[in-house]
């Protein structure tokens, strides 16, 4: 069973605007990491925030992470057609489970 | 280049053939994981290994068998391949387990069993 899912399943938006997609888990974690996958390509490590950070930064993207809620999301600010992808979060108990992802298409 | 190699990219079985996907890192991590991919399902961990000589199960094992004689390399044996087993494998590295980093991932083997 997935522990993470991400919502929504699918987002289309505009150049230039900013993207947002939620994770939901179940349990427990250490961490929790965000990465991308072009399509028919290996995935990519984005980001990994831990349990006890809230807020993370690298680039245009922006992590948050609620333990409370058990939830996370992924924002890419002025979003570019390169970032068009599947996006997935995951998380470790002990090991690295990961959600179905969003599919995030930019249109130029 | 350093990463994750896998090998080979695409191949076809037939029901009941044996095969083994190859996967080979240079990054001397210690962990090392194999996964599959099927549509809408996200990524299904099949077996990982925390280092040379250990190996365990992950979710979906059966069918499946690893060994790790080396850090570098994470082999995946099909015993008796199945229509079920088609999917995309992919194979993931880490400087550690416990997701305490990031993982590189192959490029994938896409795998059809007709």
């Amino acid at each position: 069973s997935q522990q993470g899912e991400e919502d929504p399943q699918a987002l289309s938006i505009q150049e230039g605007e900013n993207a947002t997609m939620n994770c939901s888990y179940k349990t427990s974690i250490n961490n929790l990491q965000w990465y991308r996958q072009n399509s028919g390509r290996g995935l990519v490590h984005l980001i990994l925030i831990r349990s006890n950070e809230r807020e993370k930064h690298s680039g245009r993207l922006r992590v948050t992470l609620d333990t409370s809620k058990k939830s996370s999301s992924l924002l890419i600010t002025a979003s570019r057609a390169a970032d068009t992808a599947s996006y997935f979060c995951a998380t470790i108990g002990n090991k690295l489970v990961f959600g179905a992802g969003t599919i995030l298409r930019v249109k130029s | 280049n350093a990463g994750v190699t896998q090998t080979p990219k695409f191949q076809v079985l037939k029901t009941g053939q044996s095969m083994t996907l190859q996967c080979a890192q240079d990054m001397n991590h210690e962990y090392m994981s194999w996964y599959r991919q099927d549509p809408g399902m996200g990524l299904r961990l099949i077996h990982y290994s925390v280092g040379a000589g250990i190996t365990d199960q992950g979710e979906v094992p059966n069918g499946y068998n690893v060994s790790r004689s080396t850090t570098e390399d994470f082999p995946l044996r099909l015993l008796s391949a199945a229509p079920s087993q088609t999917s995309v494998y992919f194979c993931a590295s880490s400087y550690q387990g416990q997701g305490a980093f990031g993982y590189t991932f192959g490029s994938g083997t896409r795998l059809t069993v007709v």
